[in-house]
């Protein structure tokens, strides 16, 4: 079964430290990638996604992700968080080829970052 | 604004009742789905629709059941058939069914089986 992982359920971080975020997923087909966000009260809102083409691709906020298919592997960077970074990250990856418009989401990483 | 309404926001249920949660968006979209969040589960995909009067089963319908008799609603009703209700809902939506459309999402229903 296709499956999402984000080892990292809970990452604390100062203020300006740099930000990784691992997602591997397990399909060996063509995927579409994406990273969400969920702060604190709010709505999922999608950050980045990977299509096709670049596979460095770059989201809102400063945010990216870089798609090493070698690896099965979607991790999210960004070089310097804020307080306001401060959410739920899910990784979520869609089967490209199948009929279905679903989704398969990870666990959600929380970050925290410490003024 | 164009967006995806869900309500209400909250709910308390009675065990053995049934609930129905709104979904409504005006974003044009063909396809809807209904997910279900649970702390360290991620979301789970309940049901989803890619066209009016049609809708497929996702990872964990038992216990669920779903509409779609308009374009932009897309109802979930919780049976009391489901075992374990307390979570929260979210509704979401996309352009349509095919490979490469971003899903956006509802701000979710909370409810709690008491």
């Amino acid at each position: 079964a296709q499956s999402v992982s984000q080892h990292n359920h809970h990452v604390i971080l100062s203020e300006a430290a740099s930000l990784e975020l691992g997602c591997n997923y397990s399909y060996g087909g063509t995927v579409n990638l994406f990273w969400y966000v969920q702060y604190p009260g709010q709505h999922l809102q999608l950050l980045l996604k990977y299509f096709s083409g670049d596979p460095l691709v770059k989201g809102i906020k400063g945010f990216e992700a870089e798609f090493i298919k070698s690896k099965f592997s979607f991790n999210l960077r960004k070089p310097s968080v804020q307080w306001s970074d401060t959410a739920e990250y899910f990784c979520a990856v869609k089967l490209g080829q199948t009929g279905a418009n679903n989704l398969f989401f990870g666990t959600g990483t929380r970050l925290t970052v410490i003024p | 604004d164009g967006g995806i309404t869900q309500s209400p926001k909250y709910l308390f249920r009675k065990e053995g009742q049934n609930v129905t949660l709104s979904c409504e968006q005006n974003l044009n979209h063909d396809a809807m789905y209904w997910y279900r969040q649970d702390p360290g589960q991620g979301l789970r995909l309940i049901y989803y629709s890619q066209i009016v009067n049609d809708f497929q089963k996702g990872d964990i319908a038992e216990g669920y059941s779903v509409s779609r008799e308009k374009k932009e609603s897309f109802p979930l009703t919780v049976t009391s058939a489901q075992k374990n209700p307390t979570a929260f809902y979210l509704c979401a939506s996309s352009i349509s069914g095919l490979s490469g459309n971003t899903i956006y999402f509802g701000e979710g229903s909370w409810l709690t089986v008491v």
